[in-house]
């Protein structure tokens, strides 16, 4: 079946422009993740949406930094007045529930190059 | 708070040698732990799991125990080829504790001479 897709898969902005980056998750999945993996950085966690519930933005890194799920499905996070340090793979993840050893699928990612 | 740590790359070996990649966590409850994997160009996929202390999780000729007296999940294969070369990225998910997202480990990047 389908996999976790993500657009666009490569984003170049301009320092300052404000950018939307899209996760479509597996059909059925309750959980969705947003992380972000920096060069040298490993995996930064930002944004976990669970079903109804309200989601734990504990990672997102500033104000700057948004998301929602509508409809419970598709993600769009959402990075505002862009800024260098910003430049990263942004990684989409969904699991099939909250169970702790659901594994998570993720997508390939959105390669972001803010100039 | 949870975290994990992995032993710094790169790990540089030969075809048909034994890998250890070490990696050990800190966490309250009890978490489920996890290897990913990310291949060149492609996007992270799961490697194998362990849920509890003393499981064993193996794909691929790769295998990592749950050792929760060391807690430790030291990724192992007794004969590395080309194709494993790759990143790879230990994780835990707690469990009990209300706290469902997936933490991971810094990555450690495997490179197989033939």
């Amino acid at each position: 079946g389908a996999g976790v897709s993500q657009s666009p898969s490569n984003k170049v902005t301009e320092k300052g422009k404000d950018v939307e980056l899209r996760c479509d998750p597996i059909s059925g999945h309750t959980a969705l993740y947003w992380y972000r993996q920096s060069l040298g950085q490993g995996l930064e966690f930002l944004i976990y949406f669970q079903g109804n519930s309200a989601p734990d933005k504990s990672g997102l890194p500033s104000d700057r930094f948004s998301a929602e799920r509508t409809g419970g499905s598709v993600s769009t996070l959402t990075i505002q007045r862009t800024q260098q340090e910003d430049s990263a793979v942004y990684l989409c993840a969904s699991s099939l529930d909250r169970v702790g050893n659901s594994p998570l699928h993720f997508g390939n990612g959105t390669r972001l190059t803010v100039t | 708070g949870n975290s994990v740590t992995q032993m710094e790359g790169p790990v540089t070996l030969s075809e048909e040698a034994f890998l250890t990649i070490n990696c050990t966590y800190t966490a309250t409850g009890y978490p489920s732990l996890f290897w990913y994997v990310q291949y060149p160009g492609e996007g992270l996929q799961l490697l194998l799991k362990a849920t509890k202390a003393d499981d064993k999780g193996s794909n691929k000729g790769f295998e990592a125990t749950y050792r929760k007296e060391t807690t430790s999940f030291h990724l192992e294969k007794g004969s590395v080829q080309v194709s494993d070369s790759a990143v790879y990225f230990c994780a835990l998910r707690a469990v009990n504790t209300g706290f469902q997202k997936l933490v991971f480990g810094t990555g450690t990047r495997l490179l197989v001479s033939p």
